[in-house]
């Protein structure tokens, strides 16, 4: 079964507006990454938070990571139209068979 | 210059034919993946090989035999394609294992069993 379940399944807001998806997983992790996907296009990475961090910044994007509620959020500030792409958190274990496990993603519409 | 590209991009086969997806990745990465991602954009693992070798194998029918020649590459090979089996590919890459990086993604084969 899939490691992160993020929530809302489908966001839709306005430009400029601040999204907010939410990540939970289930068991103890070494990092916790985002990735974006574009309709039709590959997964691109867009930030990765060791299980030692709290919070991390990356342009418009704030990551955070709570492991004693095993969730993490990430914050897009100032959304423009290009933001639209689905979301996903990835959850990475470590170790020797290392391997990202992925949510479902949230589709998140940005309206111009 | 495309970091990890797939061919082909689209795949439209009968049940019970043979298709092969390559996969190659010029990030000098000692790592590769196969993901599928269902009509629900579920990604689930399948395969990663590290430097030619395979070290995740995800509970994958056999009629899918990922081949690695060197450790840019990265194929899949599937038999008796079944209806089922209809998802988008992707192959990625990332540099190490251990600590945990980043992957890269190529840019998915769309897979679909008529």
């Amino acid at each position: 079964s899939q490691q992160g379940e993020e929530d809302p399944q489908a966001l839709s807001i306005q430009e400029g507006e601040n999204a907010t998806m939410n990540c939970s997983y289930k068991t103890s992790i070494n990092n916790l990454q985002w990735y974006r996907q574009n309709s039709g296009r590959g997964l691109v990475h867009l930030i990765l938070i060791r299980s030692n961090e709290r919070e991390k910044h990356s342009g418009r994007l704030r990551v955070t990571l709570d492991t004693s509620k095993k969730s993490s959020s990430l914050l897009i500030t100032a959304s423009r139209a290009a933001d639209t792409a689905s979301y996903f958190c990835a959850t990475g274990g470590g170790g020797s068979n290392y391997k990202l496990t992925f949510g479902k993603g949230t589709l998140l519409t940005v309206n111009p | 210059d495309t970091a990890v590209s797939q061919t082909p991009k689209y795949l439209v086969t009968q049940m019970g034919n043979d298709k092969s997806i390559k996969c190659e990745q010029n990030l000098g990465h000692d790592t590769m993946y196969w993901y599928k991602q269902d009509s629900k954009k579920f990604l689930k693992i399948m395969f990663s090989y590290n430097n030619k070798e395979l070290i995740i194998n995800e509970t994958v029918p056999n009629r899918f035999s990922p081949k690695s020649p060197d450790k840019a590459h990265l194929n899949l090979h599937i038999n008796s394609l079944e209806l089922g089996d209809s998802a988008v590919y992707f192959c990625a890459s990332s540099p190490s294992r251990g600590q945990g990086t980043e992957a890269f993604f190529g840019q998915g084969t769309r897979l679909t069993v008529v």
